[in-house]
């Protein structure tokens, strides 16, 4: 079956660049969501189709994919983006969601 | 505004069932795919079962084949997960969450969950 890997964990600093990354086997020929979770919360849709920004998504929130890896970038980090990140990529019409990482703002 | 409400969640004893509910407003439920993702208590999501907005194909998680069904009304805009042979590893906050289409496609996303529904298995 098909598996996407995630750092458990990342931290950055206020006002810096956080990059969490995605690794699955020719990622990159695979479209990738990106959710945020905040504790006690659903998850909410950050980025779409690699790149893509939902309505309503801060544009710090911005991704990339090729080859093996999908990053998730946020600029200019703020405390409110303290959450759980995971990305996730559609196999066989299933889906299939990394384990997550949680970014800590620090 | 879109609005997704699970409900039918409680406490079960293990082999038991469990009929989970999700009633959708502020969009046409009849033309979106709708699925079911689920977490387990401190840990990551994982996803349950598909199905189409027709309501003819359906796509489960290995770990659930023969146990759960999904289905669905478009009259009631509410999507069903009928859970069997519970077991402690099926306890969970089950999310409903809407597809950007009418099914998988290339490109397909989430958009929009639900707040969840907790199952409790236990005896």
């Amino acid at each position: 079956s098909y598996e996407l890997t995630q750092p458990p964990s990342v931290s950055v600093s206020p006002g810096q660049t956080a990059s969490i990354t995605c690794s699955g086997d020719k990622l990159g020929n695979k479209y990738t969501c990106w959710y945020q979770q905040k504790p006690g919360q659903s998850p909410v849709l950050v980025i779409y189709q690699d790149t893509k920004r939902p309505s309503g998504i801060p544009e710090r929130f911005s991704g990339s994919n090729s080859g093996n890896t999908a990053t998730l970038t946020i600029s200019g980090t703020q405390a409110m983006d303290e959450a759980d990140y995971y990305c996730q990529a559609w196999d066989s019409s299933t889906a299939v969601f990394g384990g997550g990482t949680k970014l800590t703002v620090l | 505004e879109v609005q997704l409400v699970e409900s039918g969640g409680g406490l079960v004893p293990p082999g038991g069932s469990l009929r989970l509910s999700c009633a959708a407003s502020g969009f046409t439920f009849s033309i979106y795919g709708m699925h079911w993702v689920r977490q387990a208590p401190g840990k990551g999501l994982e996803y349950v079962s598909s199905i189409t907005s027709d309501g003819d194909t359906a796509h489960y998680a290995n770990y659930v084949w023969g146990r759960f069904t999904i289905s669905r009304d478009n009259s009631r805009n509410t999507v069903y997960l009928q859970m069997g042979s519970l077991g402690p590893e099926d306890m969970a906050v089950y999310y409903c969450a809407k597809g950007s289409s009418g099914s998988y496609s290339l490109g397909y996303y989430l958009d929009y969950w639900g707040q969840g529904t907790l199952v409790t298995v236990s005896s």
